[in-house]
């Protein structure tokens, strides 16, 4: 097992561009969240997902849009990049009834 | 929604002391109290939780208390070693807000002197 997989570990992007930061999981892991990390304020959670098919906002989701076509796949997507955006990406999944999750290695991502 | 307030910000000690966080939750429908350490550079693991119908949990060094009435959870360790220096986060899961919202608290850098 990968376990949870992010692409890319690193990007810069330029204030206005989008992109897509991908998630993967190959641990059939219904529950999957997407976290940013700034210094001196912990996991902020952006979004998160019970299934396939649905998701939700967490404590900070604007600026960011998900989608969960599939079980294994949560890509986050920036709209248009700001540098209040410039963070540490971490994705993590969770089995139902296990609640322990599991994070993926992160994505560093600075906007200029 | 849930908040978490995690103290201290940054603890010092020396090695083969004890260390002790904090942390409170405001929403009482929380049922599951997990707690992570971050090195630096790497990714949040976790190291003990606890679910809401138990009052203490441990693991040799590391044990966990949670106090449902007055809404608070801790991790003590014991016998510290350089190695446990990292940053430890505490977190709550199962608010009214959502059952798979966990949200975390700003989290605690732990320096182990040798």
């Amino acid at each position: 097992n990968a376990g949870v997989t992010q692409t890319p570990k690193f990007q810069v992007l330029k204030t206005g561009q989008s992109m897509t930061l991908q998630c993967a999981q190959d641990m059939n892991h219904e529950y999957m969240s997407w976290y940013r990390q700034d210094p001196g304020m912990g996991l902020r959670l952006i979004h998160y997902s019970v299934g396939a098919g649905i998701t939700d906002q967490g404590e900070v989701p604007n600026g960011y849009n998900v989608s969960r076509s599939t079980t294994e796949d949560f890509p986050l997507r920036l709209l248009s990049a700001a540098p209040s955006q410039t963070s540490v990406y971490f994705c993590a999944s969770s089995a139902p009834g296990r609640y322990g999750y599991t994070f993926g290695s992160g994505t560093r991502l600075t906007v200029v | 929604g849930e908040n978490v307030e995690q103290h201290p910000s940054t603890l010092s000690v020396q090695e083969g002391d004890s260390a002790v966080i904090k942390c409170t939750y405001s929403d009482s429908a929380s049922n599951y109290f997990p707690w992570y350490k971050q090195e630096l550079g790497k990714r949040p693991q976790l190291i003990i939780d606890i679910r809401s119908n138990v009052g203490e949990k441990k693991d040799q060094r590391i044990a966990v208390t949670l106090n449902k009435t007055a809404k608070h959870f801790s991790l003590h360790i014991t016998e510290t070693q350089p190695e446990d220096s990292a940053v430890y986060f505490c977190a709550a899961l199962g608010g009214t807000g959502g059952y798979n919202k966990l949200i975390f608290g700003a989290g605690t850098r732990l320096a182990v002197h040798p």
